[in-house]
């Protein structure tokens, strides 16, 4: 099972939108709508933002939504903060019965 | 409040074993599949294998497929990750993670451990 598509690295100035892309395959993201993805701050554990596709567990801001098309997974994190600055990863349910993650996307507040 | 602890990370040789362990405390252990999800230096997560509730079944990523066993004790909350063969590859932070109770895949993990290290290195 191949790692999922993310870009390395994404900037953004504070208050910006930004979007994080993760591509798979029909086997994966595209054949269900069990797409979470996580933020990780350098050496903590990774914490879950967004889980089916769209839905953000209790006290996820709002500012975090998620959306799919086809193959790929979006992340978006509007009104952009310094604390946003962290690692991401997108992870998919798969037709093998596995999970997959993405490679991972470093956010950059500019 | 939830809390899983992992422990039993060492170097090890290749081709050697070693035994992880996670202790889960703050919440119903038995009623929720349990994951291991590994990160090896600088790079991203990795799935590595799921447990179900009565531990009767067991996935795990085709990397450690054969070579790894998880297991749990449900009467001392008690996740295991038994490791044989170990490659240099495996080498990495293991992370225990909850999964979410309404995930329907088991593809979502809500509490995590803060990871034991592995090192296999001759």
């Amino acid at each position: 099972q191949s790692a999922l598509t993310q870009p390395a690295s994404v900037s953004g100035s504070p208050g910006q939108s930004i979007t994080i892309s993760c591509t798979g395959t029909s086997s994966d993201i595209g054949g269900y709508n069990y797409v979470s993805w996580y933020q990780q701050y350098p050496g903590e554990a990774p914490k879950l933002m967004i889980f089916d596709v769209r839905q953000r567990p209790s006290g996820i801001s709002n500012r975090f939504s998620g959306s799919k098309s086809g193959n790929t997974a979006s992340l978006t994190i509007s009104g952009l903060q310094a604390e946003d600055e962290a690692d991401y990863y997108c992870s998919s349910y798969t037709s093998s019965n596995t999970v997959v993650f993405g490679g991972g996307t470093k956010l950059t507040v500019l | 409040e939830v809390q899983v602890l992992e422990s039993g990370g060492d170097l090890v040789q290749p081709g050697g074993s070693l035994r992880l362990s996670c202790a889960a405390s703050g919440f119903t252990f038995s009623i929720y599949d349990m994951t291991w999800v590994r990160q090896a230096p600088g790079k991203g997560l990795e799935w590595v294998s799921t447990i179900t509730t009565s531990g009767d079944t067991t996935s795990y990523a085709d990397s450690v497929k054969g070579r790894f066993t998880m297991s749990r004790d449900n009467s001392k909350n008690t996740l295991l990750l038994h490791m044989n063969n170990l490659r240099v590859e495996d080498t990495a932070l293991y992370y225990c993670a909850r999964v979410h109770l309404a995930a329907l895949r088991n593809d979502y993990f809500d509490y995590w451990g803060q990871g034991t290290l592995v090192t296999v290195s001759s």
